[in-house]
């Protein structure tokens, strides 16, 4: 059973297109989380929310938007999508905010043309 | 001052020997300190936790954490090429609404 999945894997699209990844735990988890990892391979937090809460917004430009439906799912909507977007996009979860183990997603890659 | 940091290496350590990764943090009050291994393509996976000084060990991982020097490390017993990734150092950040701040990681090759 995977526990932390993000769809889709793979995302090659233009630049100004508008684009979402979605992601789904099934650890129960009550925070959850995307990341950014740029070709550097530092990993950036983008944002995060607690039970269907926004907790944590960091200096993301305001075409990312996410959506928590329920505490299970986090999604991330692009608009707009700019070459320098192009990325590994990873969803994580973990039981509280903060200083619990952090679980990731196998990540999507997004490269824009 | 970035507020975690790696030396990026490559590390290169020969097979069978210790690998020693470093990490430092700035912010006195995180209590929460985490590496993970990251392999080529692949997500970000938990090797330890640690959240007291001292030394925590786990099968042939050892994590040390100093948070006088603000000082957490890895020392990788009898390395395995399986051990060939990249360690990314993760500490909460206390002042900021409990988030967790990778460092930029530190390669480790271990030739066979």
């Amino acid at each position: 059973d995977t526990a932390v999945s993000q769809t889709p894997k793979y995302l090659v699209t233009q630049m100004g297109n508008d684009k979402s990844i979605k992601c789904e735990q099934n650890l129960g988890h009550d925070t959850m989380y995307w990341y950014k990892q740029d070709s550097k391979k530092f990993l950036k937090i983008m944002f995060s929310y607690n039970n269907k809460e926004l907790i944590i917004n960091e200096t993301v430009p305001n075409r990312f938007s996410p959506k928590s439906p329920d505490k299970a799912h986090l999604n991330l909507h692009i608009n707009s999508l700019e070459l320098g977007d192009s990325a590994v996009y990873f969803c994580a979860s973990s039981l509280r905010p903060g200083g619990d183990t952090q679980y990731f997603g196998p990540g999507t890659r997004l490269t824009v043309l | 001052q970035k507020e975690v940091e790696q030396n990026s290496g490559p590390l290169s350590v020969p097979e069978g020997a210790i690998a020693s990764l470093n990490c430092t943090y700035s912010d006195r009050g995180s209590q929460s300190f985490f590496w993970y291994r990251q392999y080529s393509g692949k997500s970000p996976e938990l090797i330890m936790s640690i959240y007291s000084n001292g030394d925590k060990e786990d099968g042939r991982f050892t994590a040390q954490l100093n948070k006088a020097s603000q000082y957490v490390s890895l020392l990788i017993r009898d390395s395995q090429p399986s051990d060939s990734a990249t360690y990314l150092c993760a500490v909460n950040i206390y002042s900021s609404a409990s988030k967790i701040i990778f460092g930029s990681g530190t390669r480790l090759s271990i030739r066979p």
